[in-house]
């Protein structure tokens, strides 16, 4: 079975400019999470979706950042317009139940915001 | 300021040595969960400990849950170069918020032959 899978894998920008990173997870899993990863904060969670509803964004940094979940089956995580300090890896994970199941993680996405 | 502190940051030992790595907070949590990450690629879940005092072995892994919830620690005995790898604790603070996860910064293990 595919597992979650992330596109582009590797962005590379100028700031200023702005970026769309992909979702798309296992089919079935009711539930979708945004994470960054920096050295300086580790993984923090941005967002995330229960049955393509936004559940919890308390974790996008500012009005840059915004995410949409259209369908089952799909997500976007936008930032517009993009800064050096978003430079980051951002990880999608996704579940079955957002309190009782696993999360799988995609390979991520590593930005870099020039 | 990280709500769950790992120690150490780094860890270097080599093949067939023990190592301890700690997940420490002064909050208490529903559940705590281990995750091992490689380079490239998402952390891939190794296991949830949910009650206080929880001990959790899988192969050469033994990971206990403190009894307060607050801490836990992960033991690997023998270690092989396949656990090289960032290890990372996250923990949920209540039980209807398991999905709203709060990550350790990881501690870097590399196992050399």
């Amino acid at each position: 079975d595919a597992g979650v899978i992330q596109s582009p894998r590797h962005e590379v920008t100028e700031m200023g400019q702005e970026v769309t990173l992909r979702c798309k997870p296992i089919s079935g899993h009711n539930s979708l999470f945004w994470y960054r990863q920096t050295m300086m904060r580790g993984l923090e969670l941005l967002i995330y979706f229960n049955n393509n509803v936004p559940i919890d964004d308390s974790g996008m940094p500012e009005d840059r950042f915004s995410a949409k979940m259209p369908n089952a089956s799909f997500s976007t995580l936008k930032i517009q317009p993009s800064e050096p300090r978003d430079s980051a890896v951002y990880f999608c994970a996704s579940s079955l139940d957002p309190v009782t199941d696993t999360q799988y993680f995609g390979p991520g996405t590593r930005l870099t915001v020039l | 300021t990280q709500l769950l502190e790992q120690s150490p940051q780094f860890l270097s030992i080599q093949e067939g040595e023990n190592l301890t790595v700690y997940c420490n907070s002064s909050s208490v949590f529903s559940s705590l969960q281990w995750y091992r990450q490689e380079p490239g690629e998402g952390p891939v879940l190794l296991v949830t400990v949910v009650t206080g005092g929880e001990v959790k072995k899988l192969k050469r892994l033994t990971f206990q849950f403190g009894d307060a919830r607050k801490d836990s620690s992960l033991h690997i005995t023998a270690a092989q170069t396949g656990d090289t790898g960032l290890y990372l604790c996250a923990g949920a603070r209540t039980t209807d918020s398991w999905g709203k996860l709060q990550f350790g910064a990881g501690t870097q293990v590399v196992v050399t032959p």
